[in-house]
């Protein structure tokens, strides 16, 4: 079976600070993808990064960074230079075989100006 | 737009009715995903298709919920005999052949049964 798991109901963080949303997982399988999604008020899942388990580089997307620790079974989000507009829930999300996807109970991220 | 579409975006019933949502995929995108998801929650898998193949579908589904892709392009996802903790938004997502690709996500359609 496959768990993601977010530990973080709600974070704060100040307006241009950096800020890093946990996501930890657990599968036995060797070949899987990790996902994280951003869920403003208006409820439309936004798809921000994605890292793939044999990749060595963590992934990259502009402000978006995703710090993979294979060993510990981490794959924490980081946003630099945060912005008002990035206030909203943050889910991450994993899958091994493109059939099921499994997302955690997000984490509520709130910019302060 | 070329997004995930749903309709109709709410629904509001009373206990018992049925109820029907279409969603329409990324028109290249052949596979397709339904979920569930309550306040505070994240979303919860329904049920996946691969083209027109109805390939996956989750033990917490009940056998009054059913979904159909007929063509491999729309699908629609059907609750009968509705009842109150179905209330929910039901969000549906497509996503490129590729196993481990990320989906897309359309707006959902949020369910209040009275």
């Amino acid at each position: 079976a496959q768990k993601i798991t977010q530990t973080q109901p709600g974070m704060f963080v100040q307006e241009k600070e950096a800020v890093t949303l946990d996501c930890t997982y657990d599968t036995s399988d060797q070949s899987y993808g990790l996902f994280w999604y951003k869920q403003p008020s208006s409820g439309e899942m936004i798809f921000l990064i994605y890292q793939g388990s044999y990749d060595e580089q963590n992934a990259t997307e502009g402000r978006y960074s995703l710090n993979f620790q294979k060993a510990r079974k981490s794959a924490n989000l980081v946003i630099s230079a945060s912005q008002l507009g990035d206030s909203a829930m943050y889910f991450c999300a994993m899958t091994s075989t493109g059939n099921q996807f499994y997302f955690g109970t997000g984490t509520s991220l709130t910019v302060i100006p | 737009d070329t997004g995930v579409s749903q309709d109709p975006r709410h629904k509001i019933t009373k206990r018992g009715q049925n109820v029907t949502f279409r969603c329409d995929p990324i028109s290249e995108h052949n596979r397709l995903y339904w979920y569930r998801q309550t306040l505070g929650q994240g979303p919860e898998f329904l049920t996946y298709f691969q083209n027109e193949a109805q390939l996956e579908k989750s033990r917490l589904l009940s056998d009054r919920f059913s979904a159909e892709r007929p063509k491999g392009s729309f699908s629609t996802l059907e609750i009968q005999r509705t009842e109150q903790g179905d209330s929910a938004m039901y969000l549906c997502a497509s996503s490129l052949g590729l196993a481990l690709h990320e989906q897309y996500f359309g707006p959902g359609t949020r369910l209040t049964v009275t």
